[in-house]
């Protein structure tokens, strides 16, 4: 079967740096997304992989292997509005997204 | 770009109710995609329409719920009777081209409670 699994929860400190892991198992690969997710809102496009490697994208980067089924979303001198979910989503071999769960992240001062 | 429309922003109905959802999408995009989110199963894929053809609706929880996209700019779920385990919030999203393998934008979504 397709899974996505990503932590459900995270406590970081405002100004560190976290991050947030995702790993996949589903039939093929052909990308992967992050979306962030305020309580009460809307998911909001951060970053798409589909090669090997970092992509950084100013505060916030995003990590993917292919071989390890892994992506990690790496987020630099936290705020206190980055308390969010983020979501994963892999794009498998038929082109169907598939959605993980959510990492819930808090920040704390 | 007013960026993709739901209405009501909340709907709160009593069981056996009939309940409709709307959805405009951004301009100009091909693709329509209806989600359901909850604490409990997160987000689900419900439905979604390729130039106004509804192309993979087997996310469908069952007979009560139906989806149509009369036209590029509109597009409705209605679920018929209404049950308290449909409580939750329901998105609307679309994308530019004819594949969930883009950005998709979303709308603020529908909080709905059925009691």
């Amino acid at each position: 079967g397709q899974n996505i699994d990503q932590p459900t929860e995270m406590t970081a400190t405002e100004g560190a740096i976290v991050q947030i892991n995702c790993t996949y198992q589903t039939s093929g690969f052909n990308g992967l997304f992050w979306y962030q997710q305020h309580a009460g809102e809307a998911p909001t496009f951060l970053s798409y992989n589909v090669l090997d490697g970092l992509e950084e994208k100013g505060r916030f980067s995003s990590f993917l292997s292919r071989s390890k089924g892994y992506s990690y979303l790496l987020l630099k001198e936290l705020q206190m509005k980055d308390s969010a979910s983020y979501l994963c989503a892999v794009i498998d071999s038929n082109y169907q997204l598939i959605w993980g769960a959510g990492t819930k992240l808090i920040i704390k001062p | 770009d007013a960026g993709v429309i739901q209405s009501p922003r909340h709907e709160v109905t009593e069981m056996g109710q009939e309940v409709t959802l709307r959805c405009k999408p951004i301009s100009g995009h091909n693709s329509l995609f209806w989600y359901r989110q909850t604490m409990m199963r997160g987000l689900e894929l419900l439905i979604y329409f390729n130039n106004n053809v509804p192309i993979d609706d087997s996310g469908m929880p069952e007979d009560r719920f139906s989806a149509k996209m009369p036209n590029a700019s509109f597009s409705t779920l209605k679920i018929q009777p209404s049950e308290p385990r449909d409580s939750a919030v329901y998105f609307c999203a679309s994308t530019p081209g004819t594949s969930d393998a883009e950005t998709q934008y979303f709308g603020p979504g529908t909080r709905l409670l059925v009691l």
